[in-house]
């Protein structure tokens, strides 16, 4: 089967400083990762579209400056929350998908960010 | 614009009923179609893939149908459990690595 990782499942900031969650592919390559958010009961809300070697699509509304994707092999992807405060505190969720991959999509299993 | 609709909401049942599960899409243009669960705090978990051209998959007491021209899909759940609450989620991509279009998921509690 297939495998994301992410790390780290939580993490609690102090607000303006920056935090870097890392997702990655462990037995595929994974040329596209999706970053999503949820907040509390409700759905997830999509982020950013990264493919390997590009730089990221961000949805309508998502601050690019603040939310920094890297996706600069095919394993792994990045999302650093820059400058944070307390309103992106949320649950954060990576997804990926290959090219000709026969899986669907996988998840990560989230990361809890808490700036206090 | 691809829109995918679940029903129901929210459905609580006895342990060991059988259930059935609705997801529709608007548009039938789709590559596959993946039914997730997510339990409270965590990721999404994949429970079945159905590529575009297959009609249902099954993993053992999970039965995922798929319909592309009426633009419906129904997972069956035989014989619950409690380990079955959970939210469940249909979710379509357009093409091989475009972004997932989700409903907005059923929860399921059943009950011991």
């Amino acid at each position: 089967g297939a495998v994301v990782s992410q790390h780290p499942s939580r993490v609690i900031c102090k607000s303006g400083t920056s935090v870097k969650i890392e997702c990655r592919s462990l037995d595929f390559q994974a040329t596209t990762m999706f970053w999503y958010r949820q907040f509390p009961k409700q759905s997830l809300m999509l982020m950013a579209t990264s493919n390997e070697g590009s730089k990221a699509t961000y949805e309508q509304g998502v601050e690019k400056d603040k939310f920094l994707i890297n996706h600069a092999s095919l394993t792994l992807s990045t999302l650093t929350v820059t400058s944070a405060h307390p309103e992106d505190s949320s649950f954060y969720i990576c997804s990926a998908t290959g090219q000709g991959y026969n899986y669907g999509y996988t998840f990560g299993s989230g990361t809890r960010l808490t700036v206090v | 614009k691809q829109e995918v609709t679940q029903i129901p909401a929210a459905l609580s049942v006895p342990e060991g009923e059988n259930l059935v599960l609705n997801c529709s899409f608007t548009d039938s243009a789709i590559y596959n179609l993946q039914w997730f669960r997510q339990d409270p705090g965590k990721g999404l978990t994949s429970l079945l893939l159905i590529q575009s051209s297959q009609r249902e998959q099954t993993s053992g007491r999970l039965n995922a149908s798929l319909d592309k021209s009426s633009g419906r899909s129904t997972l069956y759940i035989a014989a619950s459990q409690p380990g079955d609450s959970a939210t469940y989620l249909c979710a379509v991509p357009n093409s091989g690595n475009t972004p997932l279009v989700f409903g907005k998921g059923t929860r399921l509690s059943v009950i011991a």
